[in-house]
């Protein structure tokens, strides 16, 4: 166990429902990401989160929401998905970028495998 | 655009062997590379951190090395056993944000008892 968890496992929905994955973390980090890993692409990051704050949007479709209510849990809302929105999604946690050693690594959770009917 | 690729894509050897996996980026301007496992099912597990300054790594049995001007990391497993099967993830991080992990496809690795 890493400290990461993630629920569900495993999600299957339509195009047309609303869905949210959890992600928390036990390590007392500051820094949370979202990464999305497709079938035969390279894992991509999606989001990161500083004490809260969302410092990074790769580029996501706005039909993937995210929300970090506190530096322990990072939710990502789901609406309106694509089937080729069906892949890993992977949560991880780390120090902040402001906090000491804030190069180390980061810890992820064993994923939520999506699946867009 | 940094690029991370990982050669072989799979690779499948008899226990025991000693075995390299290859990594190689475009940009050279990185802050560390990490090397990961995936397990089928499992999230990523961090195997071996390289600060930019660094030159190699040990843990174990494990040994990554990063020669960062010609864009190359190696990741050296000796004496293979069959729990070291898994997929091997190489990823990089810039200067200008380190938290920004730019991954490669990976190497599946299969280990043979």
């Amino acid at each position: 166990e890493t400290g990461v968890t993630q629920t569900p496992r495993h999600l299957v929905m339509g195009m047309t429902n609303k869905k949210s994955l959890k992600c928390e973390q036990h390590l007392g980090h500051n820094a949370m990401y979202w990464y999305k890993q497709s079938a035969k692409k390279p894992l991509e990051l999606m989001f990161v989160y500083n004490f809260k704050e969302q410092t990074e949007n790769n580029s996501v479709p706005s039909r993937f929401s995210p929300e970090c209510p506190n530096s322990s849990h990072l939710f990502l809302h789901l609406h309106t998905l694509q089937p080729e929105d069906s892949a890993l999604y992977l949560c991880a946690s780390s120090r902040a970028i402001r906090e000491p050693r804030s190069q180390e690594t980061q810890y992820f959770g064993p994923g939520t495998r999506l699946l867009v009917l | 655009k940094q690029e991370v690729t990982q050669i072989p894509a799979a690779l499948s050897v008899p226990e025991g062997e000693n075995l390299v996996l290859n990594c190689s980026f475009t940009d050279s301007a990185i802050y560390n590379l990490q090397w990961f496992r995936q397990d089928p099912g499992k999230g990523l597990t961090s195997l071996l951190l390289i600060q930019s300054s660094q030159r190699e790594q040990t843990s174990g049995r494990l040994n990554a090395s990063l020669d960062k001007s010609s864009g190359r990391s190696t990741l050296y497993i000796a004496a293979s056993q069959p729990g070291d099967s898994a997929t091997y993830l190489c990823a990089v991080s810039a200067i200008q944000g380190a938290q920004k992990l730019v991954f490669g496809q990976g190497t599946r690795l299969t280990i043979n008892p």
